[in-house]
């Protein structure tokens, strides 16, 4: 169980390309999911918290309107990379949560995004 | 002083050894904590959840808290070469709160 689904795992393309990266939980229904982005040897920094039906809440230093999340059911969100950027390369992550006390969250496969 | 501190690595134990892995957590308020493995270019995938004081075992994990301490640890028994990866501490302040990382410690575990 707690399965969450993440695609696609890899993507390659030019600067200025819009990117989106999907996030469904696929046997649970998530209340909250997270995107993480990950640098080389570094731990997972978190970039936003989603909840299904509002706003995401954005952590300290990321542009809203450069990383777009919609959060539309309890079992899919989506970030848009927009006009990509080489700098924006990295390893992004989603996980989900189930709603209740005591839920950790299950994380996807990731996806690997490379701006030439 | 970070949130979460894990011990610096690499680790490195030989196949079959005891492999111990700690982490500090500064927030007197957290409540849950977890353990994530993570192999190199992968996603973090969750060994371990512990929410009260004591040992809880999985296994050949078991994970102990110690929130007078602010401490919480996972052991690795008969350690195998497949348990070679990052572990990541994370530590959640209330429930469906974020989760705060540990930096992770490398373990290598040698056949």
């Amino acid at each position: 169980g707690a399965v969450v689904s993440q695609h696609p795992s890899r993507v390659i393309c030019k600067s200025g390309t819009s990117v989106k990266i999907e996030c469904r939980s696929l046997d649970f229904q998530a209340t909250t999911m997270f995107w993480y982005r990950q640098f080389p040897k570094q731990s997972l920094m978190l970039m936003a918290t989603s909840n299904e039906g509002s706003k995401a809440t954005y952590e300290q230093g990321v542009e809203k309107d450069k990383f777009l999340i919609n959060h539309a059911s309890l079992t899919l969100s989506t970030l848009t990379v927009t006009s990509a950027h080489p700098e924006d390369s990295s390893f992004y992550i989603c996980s989900a949560r189930e709603g209740g006390v005591n839920q950790p969250q299950h994380f996807g496969d990731g996806t690997r995004l490379s701006i030439l | 002083q970070k949130e979460v501190e894990q011990n610096s690595g690499p680790l490195s134990v030989p196949e079959g050894a005891i492999a111990s892995l700690n982490c500090t957590y500064s927030d007197r308020v957290s409540q849950s904590f977890f353990w994530y493995r993570q192999y190199s270019g992968k996603s973090p995938e969750l060994i371990m959840s512990i929410y009260s004081n004591g040992d809880k075992e999985d296994g050949r994990f078991t994970a102990q808290l110690n929130k007078a301490s602010q401490y919480v640890s996972l052991l690795i028994r008969d350690s195998q070469p497949s348990d070679s990866a990052t572990y990541l501490c994370a530590v959640e302040a209330g429930s469906g709160s974020r989760l705060t990382f540990g930096e992770g410690t490398q373990l290598t575990v040698n056949p």
